[in-house]
């Protein structure tokens, strides 16, 4: 695949669930982001992976947020006991040096869309 | 205070014609790059262009140009002849750090651009 791809696309979800969302980087990029985007707002960053390791997770919210990369590709980002304010779209990026000048521009998934009710 | 700051929620242009997009930012990091990505309705982000706080020469791909005007932390996206695909929120969007290295992305709040006949 030439993408980023993220699975679910829609996940609907009753309060107290966990929910568990999955990131397919770009075959190759090392580094792996995760940004949730409120209704009407840009992305906010959750945290980062580059390869398995977790170098920044300053982003999540709360202690009911956990992300995983344990082969250094695939991503799950895990929300135990969803609440209303989780509702959001949830983004995955991945990003390598490029040819031109490194600028480690990251490349997006379509995201999933959480609904928590 | 905000890093990165988009004054126009909505802009409209017709079809043909250019449209800037404005962008403040807001750092003391002497090393940062700047971004914009744009987002259709299918909410993926599509990265358009990249510039380098080194970088000497305003950055230019196809039909979109960055007016980089560093003392006024300003980094305006240009596209110029509007086509009716070009209707999308667009992000400007910026790293801190040194840029040969992969770091989160702190976005605006974004522009929504429509393009008119």
């Amino acid at each position: 695949g030439a993408g980023v791809s993220q699975s679910p696309r829609y996940k609907v979800a009753k309060r107290g669930q966990d929910v568990a969302l999955r990131c397919d980087p770009i075959s190759g990029h090392v580094s792996l982001f995760w940004y949730q985007q409120a209704l009407g707002q840009g992305p906010e960053f959750l945290t980062y992976f580059q390869n398995e390791a977790q170098l920044d997770k300053s982003g999540l919210p709360s202690d009911r947020f956990f992300a995983e990369r344990p082969e250094g590709s695939v991503s799950t980002l895990k929300i135990q006991r969803t609440q209303q304010e989780d509702s959001a779209v949830y983004l995955c990026a991945s990003s390598h040096p490029t040819s031109r000048g490194g600028n480690y521009e990251q490349y997006f998934g379509p995201g999933t869309r959480l609904t928590v009710t | 205070a905000q890093k990165i700051t988009q004054t126009q929620p909505g802009m409209f242009v017709q079809e043909k014609e250019a449209v800037t997009l404005d962008c403040t930012y807001d750092t003391s990091d002497p090393s940062y790059g700047l971004f914009w990505y744009k987002q259709p309705s299918s909410g993926e982000m599509i990265f358009l262009i990249y510039q380098g706080s080194y970088d000497q020469q305003n950055a230019t791909e196809g039909r979109y140009s960055l007016n980089f005007q560093k003392a006024r932390k300003s980094a305006n996206l240009v596209i110029s002849a509007s086509q009716l695909g070009d209707s999308a929120m667009y992000f400007c969007a910026m790293r801190e750090g040194h840029t040969g290295t992969a770091s989160k992305l702190t976005f605006g709040t974004g522009t929504r651009l429509q393009v008119t006949l």
